[in-house]
């Protein structure tokens, strides 16, 4: 098993650029979460799926959108971004509400 | 609403040393599901621990113990005879059956030099 897999790596953006995040998983998990992690912060909930074609908002949604169309994959897609985009975004998901989540290895933007 | 609290912001000690670290959580669910997460300065989360809310037992895991206690809702996670390779910022996080996802702390970052 792969795991939780994430595109691209590492990203710089202009301001007002588009872009999508890739997150796939092999687990056959039915949640997915997204997160973003700025210094001092920990890591705050973006969006989240509960399966396919289900989702909705965490703590920070502004600015961004997400769909969920397969099991596999949860994209996440910033619209015009902006410098306060600039962070880290790790892709999650788990079996069940109670599971323990397994997390993609991060994607680090750069919105200048 | 949920709530993790890690008080200690950076954590340095010596190689061998014991080390505690603190978390604190809020929830009022009865059912509750708390984690430790490491995050290496490679940069992936990597997770270490997942306890329940009707287990109270101490868990050790070699060098790594953890003391869980409702009565102070605390989660403590302690590394015995520190090790440099345990270098990293260290996650506490919640969940519960109504939330969807975890609720973390702001993590603690943890020093160990030779």
């Amino acid at each position: 098993n792969a795991g939780v897999t994430q595109t691209p790596k590492f990203q710089v953006l202009k301001t007002g650029q588009s872009m999508t995040l890739q997150c796939a998983q092999d687990m056959n998990h039915e949640y997915m979460s997204w997160y973003r992690q700025d210094p001092g912060m920990g890591l705050r909930l973006i969006h989240y799926s509960v399966g396919a074609g289900i989702t909705d908002q965490g703590e920070v949604p502004n600015g961004y959108n997400v769909s969920r169309s397969t099991t596999e994959d949860f994209p996440l897609r910033l619209l015009s971004a902006a410098p306060s985009q600039t962070s880290v975004y790790f892709c999650a998901s788990s079996r069940t509400r109670s599971d323990e989540q397994f997390f993609g290895p991060g994607t680090r933007l750069t919105v200048l | 609403a949920q709530k993790v609290t890690q008080a200690q912001t950076e954590i340095s000690v010596v190689e061998k040393e014991d080390v505690t670290l603190d978390c604190v959580y809020e929830t009022r669910d009865t059912t509750y599901y708390l984690f430790w997460y490491k995050q290496p300065p490679s940069g992936e989360l990597v997770f270490l621990i997942r306890r329940n809310s009707f287990d109270e037992q101490n868990e050790i895991s070699g060098r790594y113990s953890w003391n869980f206690q409702k009565s102070t809702s605390s989660f403590n996670f302690t590394i015995t005879a520190s090790q440099v390779v345990d270098s990293a910022v260290y996650f506490c996080a919640l969940r519960t059956p109504s939330g969807y996802a975890l609720n973390f702390g702001k993590g603690t970052s943890l020093l160990v030099t030779p």
